[in-house]
């Protein structure tokens, strides 16, 4: 998976409960992306990041924060969980704009109850 | 929205055939991709093609390009029950200032032996 970690792999929790998932990526590209894997929508783009505590909304950011301190994390915050967040979250980077190859990492199941 | 749709949503066919998807898309690009995901997997990319090229190749893939026509096709010849995946077209553009790379819902596609 190109050298990127998600953790943690599987979580559940209940509404209303702060969440944080997390990316680690060790090959220094600058752009990368949280997206949510709904069965009947694809891929949706949370949010992203061009460089260190630059970070931008994507297609579904309501309910979702990020941070970004190093070049290798990205941190994606569900400030309280909701039922309707129960997804499948993938991190991708991108060494170039977000025009061209994204590498995926493996992919966290988050279940809220 | 720019979002590529697939079709079929579902391809079911016999070891040795010739499996294709087809992707439409709404707006102007810059380039379109194709990824593979695997289940329980991250997506992994195959090919992409410039908004300027009209069919590229990799091993078994085949992919056109009909910019007129905004739609895509990715033709995998002689296929394995490897192949067995879903597969998703990505659109490459211009989404309120920045590239970003929209997905379609994909293909799940299964190879029979």
């Amino acid at each position: 998976d190109a050298g990127i970690t998600q953790s943690p792999r599987h979580k559940v929790t209940e509404t209303g409960t702060p969440v944080t998932l997390r990316c680690h990526q060790t090959e220094n590209h600058r752009y990368m992306y949280w997206y949510r894997q709904d069965p009947g929508h694809g891929l949706r783009l949370i949010h992203y990041s061009y460089g260190v505590k630059d970070t931008d909304k994507g297609e579904v950011s309501d309910g979702y924060s990020v941070s970004r301190s190093k070049t290798e994390d990205f941190l994606l915050t569900l400030e309280s969980a909701t039922s309707s967040q129960t997804s499948v979250y993938f991190c991708a980077i991108s060494d170039l704009a977000g025009v061209y190859t994204q590498y995926f990492g493996p992919g966290t199941r988050l279940t809220v109850l | 929205s720019q979002q590529g749709e697939e079709d079929p949503q579902a391809l079911s066919i016999q070891e040795g055939e010739n499996a294709t998807m087809n992707c439409s898309y709404k707006t102007s690009i810059n380039n379109l991709q194709w990824y593979r995901q695997n289940s329980g997997r991250g997506l992994v990319h195959l090919i992409l093609i410039r908004s300027n090229e009209r069919e590229k190749h990799s091993g078994r893939l085949r992919v056109t390009l009909d910019t007129s026509k905004k739609s895509s096709s990715l033709l995998i010849t002689a296929s394995r029950a490897a192949d067995t995946a879903s597969y998703f077209c990505a659109t490459a553009g211009l989404i309120q200032g920045a590239q970003k790379l929209v997905f379609g819902q994909g293909t799940r596609l299964t190879i029979n032996p």
